[in-house]
């Protein structure tokens, strides 16, 4: 089964700063890699995904994220931090394996703020 | 847009009592997913199913079960609710072998007491 590691439960920024949210994988093989944002009482949203096309992936909210195998890493950016992304962000890994298809398997999250 | 509608926002149960989490989605998805949030822990799969009446266990299946009898509904069952199961339940659903990822509930808070 996949793993995935997502360094930093909290992480802290001040607004207009740079956001950076790391998130790596376990698996050999490029699975589809996702970033989902859970604001408080809510469910998940997709923010965006990467599924073997370009290796930096546009989402919405100014959010990217950058698919680098040889690290097998997805970290998550945004240039400039806005009150409103206060939230937790969640990576979450989706193994190619046809009987796993759509079987996702989750961080554990990191709840970001954002500071005045 | 795909909505999950999760019947419940919060519960509040007794030890012991059975429950039903209920969700319901309406866009003909193939999938559908129960998961558990606690914190620290991050999203942990309890059951999922790939069609009517189908089911699967996840991660944590133990002291749930679930039930899928028509496509666009899947409950979840605890026989008999304990306070570890106190928790944040979200329901997924997703087309079958798609590639856009999964459509959450807004979540049921359970309070076990």
């Amino acid at each position: 089964a996949q793993s995935v590691t997502q360094l930093g439960s909290h992480v802290s920024v001040s607004e207009g700063a740079l956001v950076l949210l790391r998130c790596n994988y376990s698996s050999s093989v490029p699975p589809y890699l996702f970033w989902y944002v859970q604001y408080p009482n809510q469910g998940l949203q997709l923010l965006l995904k990467y599924t073997s096309a370009a290796t930096l992936v546009k989402g919405i909210n100014g959010f990217e994220a950058e698919f680098k195998k040889s690290e097998t890493s997805f970290h998550l950016t945004k240039p400039s931090a806005h009150m409103s992304d206060a939230a937790e962000y969640f990576c979450a890994v989706s193994d190619r394996d046809l009987y796993n298809f759509n079987k996702f398997y989750f961080g554990s999250g990191t709840k970001l703020n954002v500071k005045p | 847009d795909v909505k999950v509608t999760q019947s419940s926002r919060y519960l509040v149960k007794r030890t012991g009592e059975k429950v039903f989490l209920e969700c319901v989605q309406d866009m003909d998805h193939e999938n559908m997913f129960w998961y558990r949030q606690d914190p620290g822990l991050g999203l942990r799969l309890i059951y999922f199913s790939y069609d009517v009446k189908m089911k699967e266990k996840g991660d944590i299946p133990e002291g749930y079960s679930v039930s899928r009898e028509k496509k666009e509904r899947f409950s979840l069952i605890l026989e008999s609710a304990s306070t570890n199961q106190t928790s944040m339940y979200l329901c997924a659903s997703s087309l079958d072998r798609a590639l856009v990822g999964y459509t959450f509930g807004s979540g049921t808070r359970l309070t076990v007491v």
